[in-house]
């Protein structure tokens, strides 16, 4: 089945980048979409349909893609940014949505 | 104000039986996907079923599948999830979401805020 590999945690400084990977087979023809649950809250999606970011959004987020690696980037890291980020996929062969194993960005 | 409030979780034996619901509220319902994703205590997200405005495209994950039922109230604004013979794994907080467009390319974009589930003798 569909699988999206993401590294576990990633640590960054205040006002530094952190990017995020999702990877996984056919992230490439199909739009990647990435949520952020801070901690005893629902997600919330920050990047949908690769890199548009929805309505609310700070611009800090941007989202990319290339070849069959897509990347949440967050600039000027805050502390209210530290969070799991998840990355999401619909497996077309089933038509199930599929998530990464998500990332914990702790901010130093 | 755009609200999704699940309701009938609690601790069941292996085994058991719960119905969960979802009340939505500030959106067109019948006009929505909807769907129940999972999170187990300290894990990740998991996607679980779900299901097409009127109800007659459903989709279950393959841990489920046999075993959950997911259904819908257009009139009253309700998803529910039967979920039957609960087994120790299916412990997690439960989520209602929107879907915001057709199966293969939305986003979950409304979230509830879950709803406890304990399979535990």
């Amino acid at each position: 089945s569909f699988v999206l590999t993401q590294p576990p945690s990633v640590s960054v400084a205040p006002g530094k980048t952190a990017r995020i990977t999702c990877g996984g087979d056919n992230i490439g023809s199909n739009p990647v979409h990435w949520y952020q649950q801070r901690p005893g809250q629902a997600p919330v999606v920050v990047i949908h349909y690769d890199r548009d970011r929805p309505s609310g959004i700070p611009e800090r987020f941007s989202g990319s893609k290339s070849g069959n690696t897509a990347t949440l980037t967050i600039s000027r890291v805050e502390a209210g940014d530290e969070a799991d980020f998840y990355c999401q996929v619909w497996d077309s062969n089933t038509d199930h949505p599929v998530f990464g194993g998500g990332t914990k960005v702790t901010v130093l | 104000q755009v609200h999704l409030v699940e309701s009938g979780g609690g601790l069941v034996k292996p085994g058991g039986s719960l119905r969960l619901s979802c009340a939505a509220s500030g959106f067109p319902f019948s006009d929505s996907y909807m769907s129940w994703i999972r999170q187990a205590p300290g894990k990740g997200l998991e996607w679980v079923s779900y299901i097409s405005l009127s109800g007659n495209v459903i989709f279950y994950a393959d841990s489920v599948r046999g075993r959950f039922t997911i259904s819908r109230e257009n009139a009253k604004k309700s998803l529910y999830l039967q979920m039957n013979s609960l087994r120790a794994e299916d412990t997690a907080l439960y989520y209602c979401a929107h879907l915001t467009s057709g199966v293969g390319e939305g986003t979950f974009d409304i979230w509830g805020q879950g709803t406890v589930v304990t399979v535990s003798s």
